[in-house]
């Protein structure tokens, strides 16, 4: 079993360029998640998806998209790359109250 | 505001226990305390959560107060596998909230 696995590791973007940051995970959970960290601070939820074909928004949406393309894949978009979305992003998966699985990360970078 | 507030570093000699203290004043009633602890360049790791009621596991204990507006992580031998960033979170359904979180350093 992999887990959470995410791709890429490291991303460095332009400002106004775009990318999708990719999510997969093999333990059958239900929900998925999608956070970001800034340095010295704490996990943020950016998105969140209950079941498959179901997302909401978390404490900081804006200026990100998600797709739940199945049970396992959960992406992250971002359309118009600015240099504040500079951060370490986090997918997870789990279950509702309980424990989340977290993957590696992707450090993204936008000049 | 962030609904955690915790300490942001503390020190602990190996091999003794650890209580790390975690204030949510603002807890409501369904809001579930969870602890992730997080090793540089990884994403958080379970540790233990709860509603009301202490809780025990292999890796530690949590001990919620009466009121449910503070909380504390208890390791019980620190070991230096041990030393990593902890997160106090609550969770509203689907929604976590992470505090800033407190570094926890083991001295041999």
């Amino acid at each position: 079993n992999a887990g959470v696995t995410q791709t890429p590791k490291f991303q460095v973007l332009k400002t106004g360029q775009s990318m999708t940051l990719q999510c997969a995970q093999d333990m059958n959970h239900n929900s998925m998640y999608w956070y970001r960290q800034d340095p010295g601070m704490g996990l943020r939820l950016i998105y969140y998806s209950a079941s498959e074909g179901t997302t909401d928004k978390g404490e900081v949406p804006n200026g990100y998209n998600v797709s739940r393309l199945n049970k396992r894949e959960f992406s992250l978009r971002l359309e118009s790359a600015a240099p504040s979305q500079t951060s370490v992003y986090f997918c997870a998966g789990g279950w509702v109250g309980g424990e989340q699985f977290f993957g590696p990360g992707t450090r993204l970078t936008v000049l | 505001d962030a609904k955690t507030t915790q300490p942001n570093s503390m020190e602990s000699n190996e091999e003794e226990p650890v209580h790390l203290p975690c204030n949510h004043s603002t807890i409501s009633g369904t809001d579930y305390i969870h602890w992730y602890r997080q090793l540089p360049s990884q994403g958080p790791e379970y540790v233990i959560h709860g509603l009301t009621s202490n809780v025990n596991n292999r890796m530690a204990s949590l001990a919620i107060a009466e009121d449910r507006k503070s909380s504390t992580l208890i390791l019980h031998r620190a070991t230096l596998r041990d030393a990593a960033v902890y997160y106090c979170i609550l969770s509203t359904g689907n929604q976590f909230y992470f505090g800033t979180g407190t570094s926890l350093t083991v001295i041999p």
